[in-house]
């Protein structure tokens, strides 16, 4: 897999239900982050979870990070019909380099 | 809430043209990104600005495209002769330095013909 590659590459779930999308990626990081992005818009972030970190919470987000499985996992609890949207991970270096690399996203469809 | 804007929303221009994108990144921010995203691919780092200069270019980022930040909030990004293949979606961002978040304006799409 490449760098920050999520899956599945799409996700549908009735609305309530639990959201689990998952990043893998290949080489050491110094931060992972979960962007959001809906249909044609600009992207969002929801979460950076640091390298010596392995879980992270944000209201009804919730990240893990396991750096020996290079891979990491979203969970969004209580699914709601906004909450429909491209989710992305993305991975920093570090060593002075914040420039991100992107995965190619987990399509969320959040059913009412 | 602050937030990074861009203009034009949507740009259609010919092949060989040349295309300048701008982005008004959030004002107490020090790093300054651009990305694009052809449709139904993934976010592709383009380069990054800091202290008036590039500090990072990735191997998109060719000799046909440029950056500059003229007046202290405009951040623009120059394509000198477009190609059919620069058809994507750029996203500007920007972040403070304290921390590695990004925040992202809504995107210029460019259409080239």
């Amino acid at each position: 897999s490449q760098q920050g590659e999520e899956d599945p590459q799409a996700l549908s779930i009735q609305e309530g239900e639990n959201a689990t999308m998952n990043c893998s990626y290949k080489t050491s990081i110094n931060n992972l982050q979960w962007y959001r992005q809906n249909s044609g818009r600009g992207l969002v972030h929801l979460i950076l979870i640091r390298s010596n970190e392995r879980e992270k919470h944000s209201g009804r987000l919730r990240v893990t990070l396991d750096t020996s499985k290079k891979s990491s996992s979203l969970l969004i609890t209580a699914s709601r019909a906004a909450d429909t949207a491209s989710y992305f991970c993305a991975t920093d270096s570090g060593a002075g380099s914040y420039q991100l690399t992107f995965g190619k996203g987990t399509k969320l469809s959040v059913i009412p | 809430e602050p937030e990074v804007t861009q203009t034009p929303s949507h740009q259609v221009t010919q092949m060989g043209q040349e295309v300048i994108l701008r982005c008004v990144p959030i004002s107490n921010h020090l790093y300054f990104y651009w990305y694009r995203q052809i449709l139904g691919q993934k976010v592709e780092f383009l380069v990054s600005f800091y202290n008036n200069e590039i500090s990072e270019k990735s191997e998109i980022f060719d000799d046909q495209f440029s950056v500059e930040r003229p007046d202290g909030s405009n951040f623009t990004l120059k394509i000198r002769s477009t190609k059919l293949e620069d058809s994507a979606m750029y996203f500007c961002a920007s972040r403070t330095g304290y921390t590695g978040e990004l925040f992202f304006g809504e995107g210029s799409r460019l259409t080239v013909l």
